[in-house]
């Protein structure tokens, strides 16, 4: 079966700490995507990545860091300097291409709380 | 600046009865328009989508969706509400050229359906 794999469900760390979520896809999609969801604020993008070895920084990249080293996989690390990182988060993956939109398709979601 | 609004927070239909969610939007390029829906805790799934030809969309579960671009808006519908259609419902816009197929997302509709 394709999909969006997401661990783990929920990750617990003290304030602080460094934490990285995992993103895989085999769908053989070039671009993923990561998201923030708080309640009543929808989803804002964090990061985004059009073709392995390449990423860009969306609306609320701040504390936040990537990587893409291989086709399938976009990790996401919470540093220490983000300032409110509780929440849910989501990643996502399209067909891509650097030119066209195309529907992304999402994982089940991480939920990190920091104490 | 580009936006999306759901006018709508909250909705609450009796099982069984029509079902409307709005969604109007601010782009200056051509829209290519989405909606999701999000059972609590899950990720979210694509319920239909316009890229271009017919105005009237259908997806699964049996909705379907309308853009109008003289109103700005593509409103999700069903005519005959299911329990197990309570969830959030997210509509969402991108661009369709050169912006790496980001999607702008709107807040949110939660719907809760009465027996």
């Amino acid at each position: 079966d394709g999909g969006i794999t997401q661990s783990p469900k929920y990750l617990f760390r003290k304030e602080g700490q460094n934490v990285t979520l995992s993103c895989e896809q085999n769908l053989n999609h070039d671009a993923m995507y990561w998201y923030r969801q708080d309640p009543g604020q929808g989803l804002r993008l964090i990061y985004y990545s059009q073709i392995v070895n390449d990423f860009q920084k969306g609306d609320i990249a701040e504390g936040y860091s990537v990587s893409r080293e291989k086709k399938e996989s976009f990790p996401l690390t919470v540093t220490s300097a983000q300032k409110n990182p509780t929440a849910f988060y989501l990643c996502a993956s399209s067909i891509g291409g650097t030119l066209k939109t195309y529907e992304q398709y999402f994982g089940p979601g991480t939920r990190l709380t920091v104490t | 600046a580009q936006s999306v609004t759901q006018p709508d927070i909250h909705i609450t239909v009796s099982e069984g009865a029509s079902l409307e969610l709005r969604c109007n939007y601010s782009y200056g390029a051509t829209p290519y328009l989405f909606w999701y829906v999000q059972s609590p805790g899950q990720g979210l799934q694509l319920l239909l989508k316009y890229f271009s030809g017919d105005t009237l969309v259908q997806g699964i579960k049996g909705f379907e969706a309308e853009f109008k671009r003289s109103q700005s808006s593509f409103n999700l519908r069903k005519p005959s509400v299911h329990w197990s259609d309570a969830a959030e419902y997210f509509c969402a816009v991108g661009a369709k050229y050169n912006q790496g197929g980001k999607l702008i997302f709107g807040q949110g509709t939660e719907l809760s359906v009465k027996p």
